[in-house]
């Protein structure tokens, strides 16, 4: 069975840092792309940020760019997310999730809170 | 960017009966070597995480029940529910990966009538 665990989420002030992990589990996690997805309050889904199965390639949306940095280590099935220069409008609830076709599994999300 | 676009915005419908949603996106999202659309719709419910429904525009994901149903191609995409059951009761969204940056819609808030 095919899990994704988050942590790493809490509350922080704007400006601050945060690394989210993701941990997976019940597929060989070094064949697949993974993403990470978030949903800010009261809004719809919107994609951060995606990582090719070997690390090699990144992609990132352009409100995170420069900011956060997707990394995986394989060895320990573990997915990355370091947010930096934190604002309020990246308070959300941040899902990792494999990708198949698209996103076919996702974590139950780590709930990061930007404020002073 | 591909911009896709919902609607309606919610829908109310009775139980038993069909419920169906649209979306569209700003450009095509059909890859004309394999002919498949890259449109997939995700079903989101209050304190859990989305799911995946459909993916390449009409193909059910594995434990999906099949009152669940997409179609559509190009830039015009539908998903329908045949027969509505108390647990439809989502969000439902539709989503481009295409080309990143992958982009989904607003959502669609289904409600029983």
């Amino acid at each position: 069975e095919v899990q994704l665990v988050e942590s790493g989420g809490g509350l922080v002030q704007p400006g601050g840092s945060l690394r989210l992990s993701c941990e997976a589990s019940g597929f060989t996690f070094s064949t697949y792309a993974m993403s990470w997805v978030r949903r800010a309050p009261g809004k719809g889904l919107e994609w951060v940020s995606e990582i090719s199965a070997s690390g090699g390639s990144t992609y990132s949306s352009d409100s995170v760019k420069g900011r956060f940095t997707i990394s995986r280590d394989n060895s320990e099935n573990t997915l990355y997310l370091q947010m930096n220069s934190l604002r309020a409008e990246d308070t959300a609830v941040y899902y990792c999730a494999k990708v198949g076709a698209t996103f076919d599994y996702w974590g139950q999300g780590t709930l990061v809170t930007v404020s002073s | 960017d591909i911009v896709m676009t919902q609607s309606p915005d919610s829908l109310a419908v009775s139980l038993g009966e069909r419920a169906t949603f649209n979306c569209k996106s700003s450009q095509s999202v059909l890859y004309r070597s394999t002919n498949k659309n890259s449109l997939a719709w995700f079903q989101q419910k209050p304190g859990q995480p989305p799911k995946l429904l459909i993916y390449w525009a009409s193909t059910r994901e594995s434990g999906v029940p099949d009152r669940f149903s997409g179609s559509g191609s190009g830039t015009d995409f539908t998903l329908t529910i045949s027969s509505l059951q108390a647990e439809d009761v989502a969000v439902y969204y539709c989503q481009q990966y295409y080309t990143t940056p992958y982009t989904f819609g607003q959502g669609t808030k289904l409600e029983i009538k």
